[in-house]
């Protein structure tokens, strides 16, 4: 089992529209969980970042964090198409990241 | 606040041979910065800890005779890749430690 598991997509939605990523992790024990969107050929950019149970909002972006679960989203109002990257889950374990596979996300004009 | 550079953002090198590249943190000091290596249409996979004043910590599989790691300030490290072979082709970025991980641009290195 990955520690970090992301579904690679793609992830199509029109223009508008709310785009949904979801990530799992294995360790029951991470306390800090990332989202970083990366554009082909640049290195990622941190996006959010959730301690705590519960949603988080920034903007357009949300971030939903279970521990129960060990389940982080990311959601993403109102999809525009400068928002189609890859968007990679982190989390952090001993003070290092570990990186999900990342999901390709495609808004459609 | 809290960026950091990489040098050179791609390097194209001949089989054998070996490339250095740096990563710095150009407004604050960080006492550990990461290095990760990336392949296409994969994810960041961290390759080692680096940390000033102290050898590298290197994940499980890589290779630390092969991917020298120096952390001579507290705003520079370096990654020599030696004896590069294709393939070791592969986008490297680095990142530093100030409370969250900041990422450089990374390098895109090509051996032929």
């Amino acid at each position: 089992q990955k520690e970090v598991e992301q579904n690679s997509g793609p992830l199509s939605v029109p223009e508008g529209a709310i785009a949904s990523l979801n990530c799992t992790y294995s360790d029951r024990g991470s306390q800090s969980f990332f989202w970083y969107r990366q554009y082909s050929g640049k290195s990622p950019e941190l996006i959010m970042f959730i301690y705590s149970n519960g949603d988080k909002e920034d903007g357009r972006f949300t971030a939903q964090l279970n521990k129960a679960s060990q389940y982080v989203s990311l959601l993403i109002r109102d999809s525009q198409p400068s928002d189609s990257a890859t968007y990679l889950c982190a989390v952090n374990n001993r003070g290092k990241l570990i990186f999900g596979q990342g999901t390709e996300l495609s808004v459609k004009p | 606040g809290a960026v950091v550079s990489q040098h050179p953002s791609w390097v194209i090198c001949k089989s054998g041979t070996s490339v250095k590249i740096e990563c710095r943190s150009l407004d604050f000091q960080a006492t550990t910065m990461f290095w990760y290596r990336q392949f296409p249409k994969q994810s960041l996979m961290l390759m080692a800890t680096s940390n000033e004043g102290s050898k590298a910590t290197y994940e499980q599989g890589v290779e630390k005779d092969k991917f020298l790691i120096n952390h001579a300030s507290l705003t520079l490290s370096t990654l020599t890749v030696t004896s590069a072979h294709p393939e070791d082709s592969s986008f490297y970025i680095c990142s530093a430690d100030r409370y969250e991980q900041y990422f450089g641009p990374g390098t895109r290195l090509t051996v032929t």
